[in-house]
């Protein structure tokens, strides 16, 4: 079952713009992380928000994470052609014994 | 990248001849994972481990088997390849829980 699920699926935006990308989950967490995939690449760590936080900052990106509408919320701030990737984010569940649950990734297309 | 790489980068088999895959990292990290990642499916766990010789299932194991002799290096066998093996394959560590997880460059598998 997919416990993280993000939303949009894609996103295209102007250079310059903010992207915004949120992420739903079902059950309790210890922490929810955000992943960033470049085409062809493997997955690159950006940010983790841990249970008991409710907003964290790193450079452009800011992340929230609201428990009680088991809902986050990733924000890159004035976007770069470069920004152009998959994100993902992973759910690590109570009782999870260290695995993470990726969701199915949001496509975000920044045009120059 | 956190030293991680994974042999082979790219591999065609054939139906039902085993297959493994390596993945080695120079970290010093002490779990380790493969995940598989298809088209609308985003990353699937197929199995990890937390230590030395201690592995357990994640959510895809079915036809697959790990093996870990040493810290630094993560088997994945596939006993019998089968055409819905055909995905990339990604390893990651993470060096305690709970923290980020760094993810390899991927194998490209092709099963026909």
């Amino acid at each position: 079952s997919q416990q993280g699920e993000e939303d949009p699926q894609a996103l295209s935006i102007q250079e310059g713009e903010n992207a915004t990308m949120n992420c739903s989950y079902k059950t309790s967490i210890n922490n929810l992380q955000w992943y960033r995939q470049n085409s062809g690449r493997g997955l690159v760590h950006l940010i983790l928000i841990r249970s008991n936080e409710r907003e964290k900052h790193s450079g452009r990106l800011r992340v929230t994470l609201d428990t009680s509408k088991k809902s986050s919320s990733l924000l890159i701030t004035a976007s770069r052609a470069a920004d152009t990737a998959s994100y993902f984010c992973a759910t690590d569940l109570t009782g999870a014994n260290s695995k993470l649950t990726f969701g199915k990734g949001i496509t975000l297309s920044v045009r120059p | 990248d956190a030293g991680i790489t994974q042999s082979p980068r790219h591999k065609v088999t054939e139906t039902g001849t085993p297959v493994t895959l390596r993945c080695h990292q120079t970290e010093n990290h002490r779990y380790m994972y493969w995940y598989r990642q298809d088209p609308g499916h985003g990353l699937r766990l197929i199995h990890y481990s937390y230590g030395v010789k201690d592995t357990d299932k994640g959510e895809v194991s079915d036809g697959y088997s790990v093996s870990r002799s040493k810290t630094e290096d993560f088997l994945l066998t596939l006993e019998s390849a089968t055409s819905s093996q055909t995905s990339v394959y990604f390893c990651a560590t993470q060096v305690d829980s709970p923290y980020e997880q760094y993810f390899g460059p991927g194998t490209r598998l092709t099963v026909t």
